[in-house]
């Protein structure tokens, strides 16, 4: 199994719909991030946990929330999805030190 | 705030090539400096990485140099694959900017290896 699990990992749907994208983690780290890759843009942080307790939000967080249910697991929502949220969105892991564990990636596209 | 810019793509090799990647950065501490690699259809990967002034990361025949004079962390590798044929990302960590956890990634470099 991979050490970070992203489902689905691909989805379309509409506009004004709820999506949540689950990740599940058995690097057993605290750190777990949500980022965003669009074509020519790289990726940018939505949001990040240390831990249960602690949700922070990233550079591009407005449109988007998040829950850490558990250490090895953090799920994005989009509450009410819209065109420009189409994009490839990656859940990482990290033990500190910025050593990113990726994903494979939630390919999303909003009609 | 953290920037990270790295040269526009594709870049356009053939098999046994040098390559360079060029990667500069604007961080407001002393950042930690990182390449990641994402092959088609997966996430990305650490490929190396430098965490102070004039350290050399290298692995799988890469290498780059973090460049603290010219605020640099170039990827080089002097005989290139088809097999490394991907999306680089030059990356960087700052702690001591005050700014978000996590990474402060450049643009990607789509680089294509023809046999």
């Amino acid at each position: 199994d991979a050490d970070v699990t992203q489902t689905p990992r691909n989805r379309i749907t509409k506009t004004g719909k709820r999506i949540m994208l689950e990740c599940s983690q058995t690097k057993g780290h605290d750190r777990m991030y949500w980022y965003r890759q669009d074509p020519g843009l790289g990726l940018r942080l939505i949001y990040y946990s240390f831990d249960v307790k602690d949700i922070n939000k990233g550079e591009i967080s407005d449109g988007y929330s998040v829950s850490r249910q558990a250490q090895a697991k953090f799920s994005l929502s989009l509450e009410s999805a819209i065109p420009n949220q189409t994009a490839l969105y990656f859940c990482a892991t990290s033990p500190g030190a910025n050593v990113l564990t990726f994903g494979a990636g939630s390919r999303l596209t909003v009609l | 705030g953290d920037s990270v810019t790295q040269m526009e793509g594709p870049v356009t090799l053939s098999e046994e090539a040098f390559l360079t990647i060029n990667c500069t950065y604007t961080a407001t501490g002393y950042p930690s400096l990182f390449w990641y690699v994402q092959y088609p259809g997966e996430g990305l990967q650490l490929l190396l990485k430098a965490t102070k002034a004039d350290d050399k990361g290298s692995n799988k025949g890469f290498e780059a140099t973090y460049r603290k004079e010219t605020t640099s962390f170039h990827l080089e590798k002097g005989s290139v694959q088809v097999s490394d044929s991907a999306v680089y990302f030059c990356a960087l960590s700052d702690y001591s900017g005050g700014g978000a956890d996590g990474l402060t990634f450049g643009k990607g470099t789509h680089l294509i290896i023809q046999p």
